[in-house]
């Protein structure tokens, strides 16, 4: 099944301890990205990259560390989490650039991050 | 200029009612206009997509209305069904790009 993988799930943490959220894709895209969700916000791109190797920041990067070394895989790291990184994170994944229409965004199913 | 603009903040409709959601956006530049629906614990899912080349699509129950000159989209889902209670974003892209700046949400609730 064609999917795009977060782990964990769910995780509660304590302010400047660092975690590694990790995202995996199973369909050989090129484009992988980071959203975080908060309400009346609505989602908005943390980084993004365009291949192995190859990342770059979105609106909203400060405090987030990205990697992509393998083409499946692109963790999210947060080297001194805050409380104001509480939030529910999306990993993205597409084939193309979304402008040739044909190649959505496949988003994985959340990571609800909640820093104390 | 990089916003788009969404309403109503949530819905409630009845069963077999028209669902609309409306969106605006400043940005002339934006190519893509996507809406992506987001059931409790998922990610969101792509619904339907327009290019501002065209200013209706229709996919099943599913229709995006697109209006240039004003710089609006809207999603109108008819006959609503229980089903489709979740919450509903606009976004839209630029050209070669592989960013979308999304809506801040509607969640529509359909009762039977």
């Amino acid at each position: 099944e064609a999917q795009v993988t977060q782990n964990p799930r769910y995780l509660i943490t304590v302010t400047g301890k660092k975690l590694t959220v990790t995202c995996s894709q199973n369909m050989n895209h090129e484009y992988m990205s980071w959203y975080r969700q908060d309400p009346g916000l609505g989602l908005r791109q943390i980084y993004y990259s365009m291949n192995v190797e190859v990342t770059d920041k979105g609106d909203v990067p400060e405090g987030y560390k990205v990697s992509r070394k393998e083409k499946r895989n692109f963790p999210l790291i947060l080297e001194s989490p805050s409380p104001n990184q509480t939030s529910l994170y999306f990993c993205a994944s597409s084939r193309d650039l979304l402008s040739s229409y044909n190649s959505p965004l496949h988003f994985g199913n959340g990571t609800r991050l909640t820093v104390t | 200029q990089q916003q788009v603009k969404q309403s109503p903040q949530s819905l409630i409709v009845q069963k077999g009612g028209i669902s609309i959601i409306n969106c605006a956006y400043e940005n002339t530049a934006f190519d893509y206009f996507p809406w992506y629906q987001q059931f409790p614990g998922k990610g969101p899912a792509l619904l339907i997509a327009i290019r501002p080349d065209v200013s209706e699509k229709k996919e099943g129950r599913f229709t995006i209305s697109f209006n240039k000159s004003a710089k609006q989209f809207s999603l109108h889902i008819m006959d609503s069904q229980p089903g489709d209670s979740a919450t509903y974003f606009c976004a839209a892209s630029m050209p070669d790009t592989d960013k979308l700046i999304f809506g801040t949400g509607t969640r529509l609730q359909v009762f039977p």
